[in-house]
């Protein structure tokens, strides 16, 4: 198993953009995590999806959103885009969705907006 | 709020040295506490658990509920642990959130 896969590995967007941001978990995994990780911080919480089903957010605005699909693959989105939201975005999966259950790291989406 | 400190950006020891990561939480729960581990260019990947009470790659981490801290420790250093090292809360009625420290950077000089 290649492990958490996440793409693209980096793109650069402008202002007012749009983006989507994918992650793939390991298999037989179902549950999906997203963090933002600004240059010099820890990864902050977006969402945590777990059998399709939002199970968590974090303190973002409206602006992100994010879905998962049957097999467990999962989308973020951000709308709108500020050049604030410059930042690395990790998706972690586990097999389940309680906080006990190892969270495996993708290597992350850097994403630029000017 | 629930927050983990991490008071150092950088700790920088001699191999051999002993070594020691501080971590100080603030939960109104009883938290789950974890070591997450960064090497260069390797994923996010986790180090160790305080409820398995156990130690990897010599590293021990022990919870102190009354200084609500759970640092991290190896009595001797080794170049191969350098790397970034972040603390985290785990939330449980929150979906299993994880809140992440600032993370410390180790680096062990040779």
């Amino acid at each position: 198993d290649a492990g958490v896969t996440q793409s693209p590995t980096h793109l650069i967007k402008t202002r007012g953009q749009h983006v989507t941001l994918r992650c793939s978990p390991i298999s037989g995994h179902k549950s999906v995590s997203w963090y933002q990780q600004v240059l010099g911080q820890g990864p902050q919480f977006i969402f945590q999806y777990y059998e399709k089903e939002e199970r968590g957010r974090g303190n973002f605005p409206d602006r992100f959103s994010a879905r998962q699909f049957p097999n467990y693959s999962s989308e973020l989105n951000v709308n709108a885009l500020l050049l604030g939201d410059s930042a690395l975005y990790l998706c972690a999966s586990s097999l389940g969705p309680g906080g006990e259950e190892t969270q495996y790291f993708g290597p992350g989406t850097r994403l630029l907006v000017l | 709020a629930q927050r983990v400190t991490q008071p150092e950006k950088l700790l920088s020891v001699f191999k051999g040295a002993p070594v020691e990561l501080k971590c100080n939480y603030s939960y109104s729960g009883s938290p789950e506490l974890f070591w997450y581990v960064q090497y260069s260019r390797q994923r996010l990947q986790l180090l160790l658990r305080h409820i398995s009470r156990e130690s990897i790659k010599g590293f021990t981490a022990d919870l102190n509920k009354g200084e609500t801290s759970f640092h991290l420790k190896k009595p001797f250093a080794q170049e191969e642990d350098s790397a970034m090292y972040y603390c985290v809360v785990v939330i449980y009625n929150q979906g299993g959130k994880l809140i992440f420290g600032q993370g410390t950077e180790l680096s062990v000089k040779p």
